[in-house]
């Protein structure tokens, strides 16, 4: 039931950005996209959410397209902790916290 | 400012036996969230619960598993009568309100557990 596509893995050199895309052709209005992650052997870490506005914060940003049915996680300058993996989940606001993490995408950032 | 504390961080039992992980909340937190992370596999909500509450059960198992979180403590899940598919991680996530992200939930680390 999966309601997200991530690519497996990616690899990204360190101090570049890193695009990290996410499918979600099937989003209903009231959905939200949301991005965490997770560094080996720890809880998730949220990171951002938006709705169909392009959203920023200290941590990155998050392209949504106009139809909504992708986006893009952007970690503008990428370092060596920022190896994880990433998860972009699709869920209502009044349910959003019975995310259902898939299997992401994994980011090996090289020096 | 101590984070969302879970004890143990590891924990093994032999099948058939009981296994209790703890979540403490941080502090001015009163809602928590269980969810598991099977191996190689993403994580799954589990349960919600508010003191002395549960509010939502929908991802727990229907048979050995339970969730409390009472009024003085820390939230417990326990798993009776443990068999070799429950070996996995469990998060335990807490926050000041209901919600997600931007309600400031926040994860622990984890209680990985393992039978054998």
């Amino acid at each position: 039931d999966a309601k997200t596509t991530q690519p497996t893995s990616m690899d990204c050199a360190e101090g570049r950005a890193a695009n990290l895309p996410c499918n979600h052709s099937t989003i209903s209005g009231n959905e939200y996209v949301y991005w965490y992650r997770q560094i080996h052997s720890q809880g998730p870490q949220y990171i951002i959410h938006g709705l169909k506005n392009n959203e920023t914060n200290e941590m990155a940003s998050l392209i949504i397209t106009e139809d909504r049915k992708s986006s893009t996680l952007i970690l503008p300058h990428a370092t060596l902790r920022d190896t994880a993996v990433y998860y972009c989940i699709v869920a209502e606001r009044s349910n959003d916290y019975k995310l259902s993490f898939g299997a992401g995408t994994t980011v090996t950032v090289r020096a | 400012n101590a984070g969302v504390m879970q004890n143990p961080r590891h924990l093994v039992r032999r099948r058939g036996q009981e296994a209790r992980l703890r979540c403490s909340p941080m502090k001015g937190h009163s809602h928590v969230y269980w969810y598991r992370q099977l191996p190689e596999e993403g994580l799954k909500f589990m349960v919600y619960l508010q003191k002395e509450n549960i509010i939502d059960e929908s991802g727990m198992p229907k048979e050995r598993f339970s969730a409390e979180f009472p009024k003085e403590g820390p939230s417990i899940l326990r798993i009776q009568q443990v068999v070799r598919g429950d070996s996995a991680a469990y998060f335990c996530a807490s926050s000041p309100r209901m919600g997600g992200p931007d309600t400031e939930a926040f994860f622990g680390q984890g209680t990985r557990l393992t039978v054998v």
